[in-house]
């Protein structure tokens, strides 16, 4: 079984900071994906960033950028030059290559104040 | 518009009422997928839909009866629930069961009163 652990129930940041948030994963597989998903309060959860455990260089969309630690078995994001809009729930998911599920972690709130 | 609608937004029901929760998807996806998300809980897979056809039923209790009539819909049939079922119920979709690119729509907030 996979097991995804995010460690930060809450977190908050400054507008314009930078945040980062944890996420640890156990799994026996050697090919996988690794999801980070934005879940607003207008509740549709959105993919903000994935990676492919083949791939050494970590994943990087605009402001978000992982580090992905694969020996470790740890996925962070890192939020740069935090917005308002950036205010959400934040889900740390994990699917083996030879699945179809995502098993999500509890999620971390992020807060970003003015 | 999100790509993937779910109605209704909101559902307060007796423990004995029948209900249906409906999804819709015009993306032209393969796979669809319902999820149960409570609080300080990590999100719970419940039903997968391949092609119309079930590929997983995680030891769902049978209160639950998951419908996918086509590609494009996927229905949750809820009856007698118990109050612990209050939650909100996501639907999701993909290109194709493994495709790593999911879909989400905004989930149906259910209270079971």
């Amino acid at each position: 079984a996979q097991t995804v652990t995010q460690s930060q129930p809450e977190m908050s940041v400054q507008e314009a900071e930078t945040v980062t948030l944890s996420c640890t994963y156990d799994t026996s597989e050697n090919n996988y994906y690794l999801f980070w998903y934005k879940q607003p309060p207008s509740r549709q959860m959105i993919l903000v960033i994935r990676q492919e455990a083949y791939k050494q260089q970590n994943a990087t969309e605009n402001r978000f950028s992982v580090n992905f630690q694969k020996a470790a078995k740890s996925f962070s994001l890192k939020i740069s030059d935090s917005q308002l809009g950036d205010t959400a729930m934040y889900f740390c998911a994990f699917r083996p290559n030879s699945g179809y599920a995502l098993n999500f972690g509890k999620g971390t709130s992020l807060l970003v104040t003015p | 518009e999100t790509g993937v609608t779910q109605t209704p937004r909101h559902l307060v029901m007796g423990m004995t009422n029948k209900k249906s929760l409906k999804c819709e998807q015009h993306l032209g996806h393969n796979a669809m997928y319902w999820y149960k998300q409570s609080a300080k809980k990590p999100l719970e897979l419940m039903f997968v839909y391949s092609l119309e056809e079930r590929v997983e039923n995680n030891s769902v209790p049978s209160r639950f009866s998951p419908e996918c009539p086509n590609s494009s819909h996927l229905f949750l049939h809820l009856h007698t629930l118990q109050p612990e079922d209050s939650a909100l119920y996501l639907c999701a979709s993909s290109q194709t069961l493994r495709d790593y690119g999911y879909t989400f729509g905004s989930g149906t907030r259910l209270t079971v009163v």
